[in-house]
Parts: structure tokens; C-alpha cells; sequence
């Protein structure tokens, strides 16, 4: 069984600050990594992906990739009110279903 | 460029009947993936289907069903309903090439009710 693990939090942090958001997979094999955003009562939105070790910038968000660990997080620097929602860390490899986790809980206070 | 839609976007049905939900994913997008969603147990897998094909199956009973036509459309289908089956139905198309996905993009959801 494919599992994907995130601390369901939540997790508070005041605005301006560093949110670091974590991930652990169990499939030594999975290839791409995805961390999406939903806002209670919305669909999940795509914000990140990454495939390759090491870090992946985008703005204000950074995904940081180790396989050799198993591990995927995601930072966001200079946190907003706006960012308070739930990150859903999702995984897979060539050919299989996404797996998600179960998601940790973001919010932001101002 | 149109988005993911799905229909119907509530649903309220009684136990024992089936309910058939349907999605158009974003053009060209030939892989599309069903999820359901609720609240203890988070987001999980159904199916998912590229080219008419079902390429890969999550862990549910068979009363969950689905396929997919030539222009990309998706349908799932839950036959004898049950009060668990209550929950956020989400489908969501990718863009994959061979093997890889590319992420997905979601729909709105249908929101199914079991009463």
C-alpha cells in the first residue's frame, strides 16, 4: 500500500514568517512530487511540482525534493493571511494513480 | 481556456439508488482521474482513465464504476448507494505524455449527499 504522510496540524505561524510544510512518501520508486492548496469549500490547486533532488523556487514557494529520504516539503517565505488553507502533498511514478496525503492545515495570522 | 467542469455540482440521493456523475476535462487533456473526498479520510483514489482505457484502480467496492468516451468525457457511477458513500466527488485531468503526469488540474466537485 502506497502511502503518503503529512502532520495534519494545524499549523500556526504569524505573518511574515517562514511556513515549512513536510512530506514523507513509501514508494522508493515514485518520480514526481506535487504539493497543492485548497481553500475550505474549494478544489485542490496545483502550486508546486518537482522530480529532481534539491530545491525548486517560485515565488514565494520553495519545494525541496530528497529521495534518498523520501521526503518532500514545502517552504513559504514572507507568509500571508491569503495563505492560510490546507496543502495536500501528492505523489507518483510513470504510469500510476496520484496519491495524496492527507493534508496539513495552514493558518496564518496577521 | 476552459477549466475542468463537472456536473452536477450537488446531488442528494436516497440509499439503495445509483447516481451517475460526469466530467469534461480541459481540452487535450486525454487522462482523467476520480477522487472522492471526506473529511476523516481526505483525498482518495477511485480510477483513472487515458484513452478510453481504465489504466489504474483504486481500493473500492465495485458499485463504483466509470469510463471514458473518444472526446475525453468521464463518467463514474455508484450503484446501491450507502450512507458512507456521502462525500466530494472530484475528478481531475492531466495533461500526460507516455507515462508521466504533469500534475492534475481539478473541477469543482459534486457534492453527493446519502440520506
Amino acid at each position: 500500500q502506497k502511502e503518503v504522510e503529512q502532520n495534519s496540524g494545524p499549523l500556526s505561524v504569524p505573518e511574515g514568517a517562514i511556513a515549512s510544510l513536510n512530506c514523507t512518501y513509501s514508494d522508493r520508486g515514485s518520480q514526481s512530487f506535487f504539493w497543492y492548496r485548497q481553500y475550505s469549500g474549494k478544489s485542490p490547486e496545483l502550486i508546486m511540482f518537482i522530480y529532481s533532488n534539491g530545491d525548486k523556487e517560485d515565488g514565494r514557494f520553495t519545494a525541496q525534493l530528497n529521495k534518498a529520504s523520501q521526503y518532500v516539503s514545502l517552504l513559504i517565505r514572507d507568509s500571508q493571511p491569503s495563505d492560510s488553507a490546507t496543502y495536500l502533498c501528492a505523489v507518483n511514478q510513470a504510469g500510476t494513480a496520484l496519491i495524496f496525503g492527507k493534508g496539513t492545515t495552514l493558518s496564518v495570522s496577521s | 481556456k476552459a477549466g475542468v467542469t463537472q456536473t452536477p455540482r450537488y446531488l442528494i440521493k436516497t440509499r439503495g439508488q445509483q447516481v451517475t456523475l460526469s466530467c469534461s476535462p480541459i481540452s487535450g487533456h486525454r487522462s482523467v482521474s476520480w477522487y472522492q473526498q471526506t473529511p476523516g479520510q481526505g483525498l482518495q483514489f477511485l480510477f483513472e482513465y487515458f484513452s478510453e482505457t481504465q489504466r489504474n484502480k483504486g481500493n473500492f467496492p465495485g458499485r463504483f464504476s466509470g469510463r471514458q468516451f473518444s472526446n475525453s468525457r468521464s463518467e463514474m457511477n455508484v450503484s446501491t448507494l450507502e450512507l458512507g458513500d456521502s462525500a466530494l466527488y472530484l475528478c481531475a485531468s492531466s495533461l500526460a505524455k507516455g507515462q508521466m503526469s504533469y500534475g492534475y488540474t481539478f473541477g469543482s466537485g459534486t457534492r453527493l449527499t446519502v440520506v
